[in-house]
């Protein structure tokens, strides 16, 4: 079973901060996903990435393969990015996905 | 058009009666999946279906029942509720099969509320 951890669990930061939400797991693995929750409850699927790095708008996911680890950068932040940040990582058999227990961003205006 | 949608989007009963939560994609995936996500907000895979046929099945009360008509619909139905079922249901689906470079598309979830 691939463990995940997140940190941190809780983030308050004010509009136009740079926010990192850091995901660590311990087998190797072929994606790794970044989700998102609004407060109102729907999850939305923000990046899926294998290396590297990646970049839509003012979020940025970075994987380091050798190290287990990726991290999910806001760029000026706003408050409508408050919402609940989860990354997933596949299990060893690799048909299943192992979920962090999420980081709760809240934004202040 | 709504990718993912499941119904209802709440759902309030009482212990010991039966329910149905239903869910259609219409991206043409062939995977479907139901996860339960606690009050702590962890999400857990119940069950996964490619192309009708089940192929994960995590340790859950066989009160809870899948049924897949046909790849585009994945139903969730559950006998004899009991207060511990509350939670939100959510139901996603893939191109093909988790774990590998498959993106996830959720539906926007069903909070079960047993009383």
């Amino acid at each position: 079973k691939n463990e995940v951890e997140q940190s941190p669990q809780n983030l308050t930061a004010q509009e136009g901060e740079f926010i990192t939400i850091n995901c660590s797991y311990s087998v190797g693995i072929s994606a790794l996903h970044w989700l998102q929750q609004h407060p109102g409850g729907g999850i939305v699927s923000l990046f899926m990435l294998s290396s590297g790095k990646k970049k839509h708008g003012r979020l940025i996911a970075t994987i380091n393969i050798q190290e287990k680890h990726s991290s999910l950068h806001i760029t000026a932040s706003h408050p409508r990015d408050s919402a609940v940040y989860i990354c997933a990582v596949p299990e060893t058999s690799g048909s299943r996905l192992t979920f962090g227990e999420g980081t709760q961003l809240t934004v202040n205006p | 058009d709504t990718a993912v949608s499941q119904t209802p989007k709440y759902l309030v009963t009482q212990m010991g009666n039966d329910k149905s939560i239903k869910c259609e994609q219409n991206l043409g995936h062939d995977t479907m999946y139901w996860y339960k996500q606690d009050s702590k907000k962890f999400l857990k895979i119940m069950f996964s279906y490619n192309n009708k046929e089940l192929i994960i099945n995590e340790t859950v009360p066989n009160r809870f029942s899948p049924k897949s008509p046909d790849k585009a619909h994945l139903n969730l139905h559950i006998n004899s509720l009991e207060l511990g079922d509350s939670a939100v249901y959510f139901c996603a689906s893939s191109p093909f099969v988790q774990g590998s470079d498959s993106p996830l598309h959720f539906g926007n979830g069903t909070r079960l509320t047993v009383t």
